[in-house]
């Protein structure tokens, strides 16, 4: 069965200060892969997307950026981190675009301080 | 004006109470989906569908596709089915991406 991790689950930064948040899918292969931040009291927004190793796709422009280095691996990062990204941050994958569900990571609760 | 729309955003109901959530969309789909998010954040799908009506247990979606719009009924509530409750939509579109309503707070109370 496939599974999704996500870590760390809780996290306090500074402002000003680096960001890197990972996310690993076990039990598939090529599976295509997405960040989502949920702001408090607002929906779920699409960050960005990876359907293959190195590929990536931008939703929102911002400080953050991400990386798929592996197959079942994404991570998220951020040189410089700001207030208004904190929030619960969500990895989810789904095994192909259009036809099937999101699975989704449990989440990291991120607060900058 | 959001093109994923849920009503009620809060919601509160007595044990045994039937529940309605309802779904408004405004741009074309490939199929909608309804997720569960309990208060430690996990989101955990519930339904898939494009057309008609699916059933799992006490809980009940349909869609109406002309009408642009859906349901999620809980039958029989009871206070372990408080949540959050996310309606998305896969866009038909090239990008083909989930687009998130903001979510109903369900409080179902003993």
């Amino acid at each position: 069965s496939q599974t999704i991790h996500q870590w760390p689950a809780t996290l306090v930064q500074p402002v000003g200060s680096p960001l890197s948040l990972e996310c690993t899918v076990e039990g598939t292969s090529n599976p295509n892969l997405y960040w989502y931040r949920q702001a408090a009291g607002r929906g779920l927004q699409l960050l960005f997307y990876s359907v293959g190793i190195g590929q990536i796709s931008s939703e929102v422009p911002q400080n953050l950026s991400a990386s798929r280095p592996q197959d079942r691996q994404f991570i998220l990062s951020s040189k410089k981190l700001l207030l208004s990204d904190s929030g619960f941050y969500l990895c989810a994958w789904e095994q192909d675009r259009g036809a099937y569900e999101q699975y989704f990571g449990p989440g990291t609760r991120l607060t900058v301080t | 004006k959001n093109e994923v729309e849920q009503s009620p955003q809060n919601l509160t109901a007595q044990e045994g109470e039937f529940i309605t959530i309802n779904c408004s969309y405004s741009v074309g789909i490939s199929a909608l989906h309804w997720l569960q998010q309990h208060p430690g954040g996990g989101i955990v799908s519930l339904f898939m569908l494009s057309s008609g009506k699916k059933k799992h247990g006490r809980l009940i979606a349909t869609i109406n596709i002309q009408e642009k719009h859906s349901s999620l009924h809980i039958t029989a509530s009871h206070p372990r089915d408080s949540a959050v409750y996310i309606c998305a939509v896969r866009g038909s579109g090239a990008t083909n991406k989930l687009i998130f309503g903001t979510g109903t707070l369900l409080a179902v109370q003993p």
